[in-house]
């Protein structure tokens, strides 16, 4: 079974762009939960999305969004991209609630 | 928010139990606890969880105090390869699920 997948791994962007980042979850898993991580903050929740809907959101400015598609691929995006967004984004995906979440490797993003 | 606190560091002899401490005093009713880890350059890994009883998987054991306000994550043998950070997080019953600082975790040889 395949693991999760996100795409890209590596990104640069400049201030004021916007970029979109896509997370593909385990087959059969329909939450899909999305993370930053900083060196400074940790690992920080962005949102969750189930079943194409949103069900959870973090403290993120309405910069950052989301959505889940009908096969439960998801993707987010950040919009006027600052310095501070440069992060590790992390997406999960989990079968069921209470269940383990899967991780992916990441999307490293770096803003220039 | 019911939050998780934890020691910033701890470590290990290699072979040797590992106990991790973890408080979560504001813990609600529905909320399940749950552990991973992560190891340098990778994103976390699921380790244990659960609600109100004892669990033991094929890595680690979860001790739950009776009254739900603190566990512990117990390594039984530690090896090199367990060096990471350890992550204790209260799952809400929405599938809310927030991350603390953790516990990095080394593992001396």
């Amino acid at each position: 079974k395949a693991g999760v997948t996100q795409t890209p791994r590596y990104l640069i962007k400049t201030r004021g762009q916007q970029v979109t980042l896509s997370c593909s979850p385990i087959s059969g898993h329909r939450s899909v939960s999305w993370y930053q991580q900083t060196p400074g903050q940790g690992l920080q929740f962005l949102f969750e999305y189930f079943s194409e809907t949103q069900r959870n959101k973090g403290n993120f400015p309405g910069r950052f969004s989301g959505r889940q598609f009908s096969n439960s691929r998801s993707e987010m995006n950040v919009s006027t991209l600052e310095l501070g967004d440069s992060a590790l984004y992390l997406c999960a995906s989990s079968w069921a609630d209470h269940n383990e979440q899967f991780f992916g490797p990441g999307t490293r993003l770096t803003v220039l | 928010d019911a939050k998780t606190t934890q020691p910033n560091s701890m470590e290990s002899n290699e072979e040797e139990p590992v106990h991790l401490p973890c408080n979560h005093s504001t813990i609600s009713g529905t909320d399940y606890i749950h552990w991973y880890r992560q190891l340098p350059s990778q994103g976390p890994e699921y380790v244990i969880h659960g609600l109100t009883s004892n669990v033991n998987n094929r890595m680690a054991s979860l001790a739950i105090a009776e009254d739900r306000k603190s566990s512990t994550l117990i390594l039984h043998r530690a090896t090199l390869r367990d060096a990471a950070v350890y992550y204790c997080i209260l799952r809400k019953e929405n599938n809310d699920m927030r991350f603390g600082a953790g516990t990095r975790l080394t593992v001396k040889p």
